[in-house]
C-alpha cells in the first residue's frame, strides 16, 4: 500500500530524444507527488512536483502527467541533453508531514 | 544558494560501534528529515523532526536510533550500536515553513559498517 513502482530501471536515449519514465502508487492517500534528480556524488534535487487535483504539470522540458484513476505519474522529458544523464525518483507523500516513498530509481543515459 | 551539509562525506566503523552522522540544514527551515539508501535499493524515510520532536518515524527507526538538534544550526543522526545492514548512504533533507512542500537534500554520508 506504500509502495511506489518505478519503471524502467535504466534508460537510453538519443539527444533530442523523449524520455519517459513511468511511476505507479497504490494508495490514494498520497497527494504529493515530487519528481528527483540526482547526480553522481550529489544528493537527489527537486525537478518538478504535482498534486492530484490536475493531470498535467510542464515546467520548461520536463513534464509530468498525472492519471488519478490508474493512479499513475509519468516523467516526460523533451529534448534530452547529455546534461540530463542522470538518475530519476519519483516520490509521494501524503498529509502535511511530506515525509516521502520513494520510487526506485530510473538512471537515464542521454547519448550524444 | 543556500544549501544542506553534511559530514563526513564517508565513514567507516566497526559493528557495535556508535556513529553520529551530522547536518546543517538551510538557515530559516524548520522541517528536518533523514533519509537511508541501502546500496541498490531504494530510499527510505527514516525520521522526520519539527519543533524539537519527533513528527513521524518509519519501522526502521527503532531504539538504536536517535536525532538530535543540540543547537540552532546541527541536526544529527545517532546510531547507538551499529549493524553491518545499516550500511547505507545517509541523506539529510529540510524543509521551510509549513506550505512549502520541497526538500532540500544534502549530498549525503556514506556509512560502512564493517
Amino acid at each position: 500500500q506504500q509502495q511506489v513502482k518505478q519503471s524502467p530501471q535504466s534508460l537510453i536515449v538519443q539527444k533530442g530524444g523523449i524520455s519517459i519514465i513511468n511511476c505507479a502508487y497504490e494508495n490514494t492517500a498520497f497527494d504529493y507527488f515530487p519528481w528527483y534528480q540526482q547526480f553522481p556524488g550529489k544528493g537527489p534535487a527537486l525537478l518538478i512536483a504535482i498534486r492530484p487535483d490536475v493531470s498535467e504539470k510542464k515546467e520548461g522540458r520536463f513534464t509530468i502527467s498525472f492519471n488519478k484513476s490508474a493512479k499513475q505519474f509519468s516523467l516526460h522529458i523533451m529534448d534530452s541533453q547529455p546534461g540530463d544523464s542522470a538518475t530519476y525518483f519519483c516520490a509521494a507523500s501524503k498529509g502535511s508531514n511530506y515525509q516521502l516513498i520513494w520510487g526506485a530509481g530510473t538512471k537515464l543515459i542521454i547519448k550524444p | 544558494e543556500p544549501e544542506v551539509t553534511q559530514t563526513p562525506s564517508h565513514q567507516v566503523t566497526q559493528m557495535g560501534q556508535e556513529v553520529i552522522l551530522r547536518c546543517v540544514p538551510i538557515s530559516n527551515h524548520l522541517y528536518f528529515y533523514w533519509y537511508r539508501q541501502i546500496l541498490g535499493q531504494k530510499v527510505e524515510f527514516l525520521v522526520s523532526f519539527y519543533n524539537n520532536e519527533i513528527s513521524e518515524k518509519s519501522e526502521i527507526f527503532d531504539d538504536q536510533f536517535s536525532v538530535e538538534r543540540p543547537d540552532g544550526s546541527n541536526f544529527t543522526l545517532k546510531i547507538r550500536s551499529t549493524k553491518l545492514e545499516d550500511s547505507a548512504m545517509y541523506f539529510c533533507a529540510s524543509r521551510a515553513h509549513g506550505g512549502r512542500e520541497t526538500q532540500y537534500f544534502g549530498p549525503g554520508t556514506r556509512l560502512l559498517v564493517l
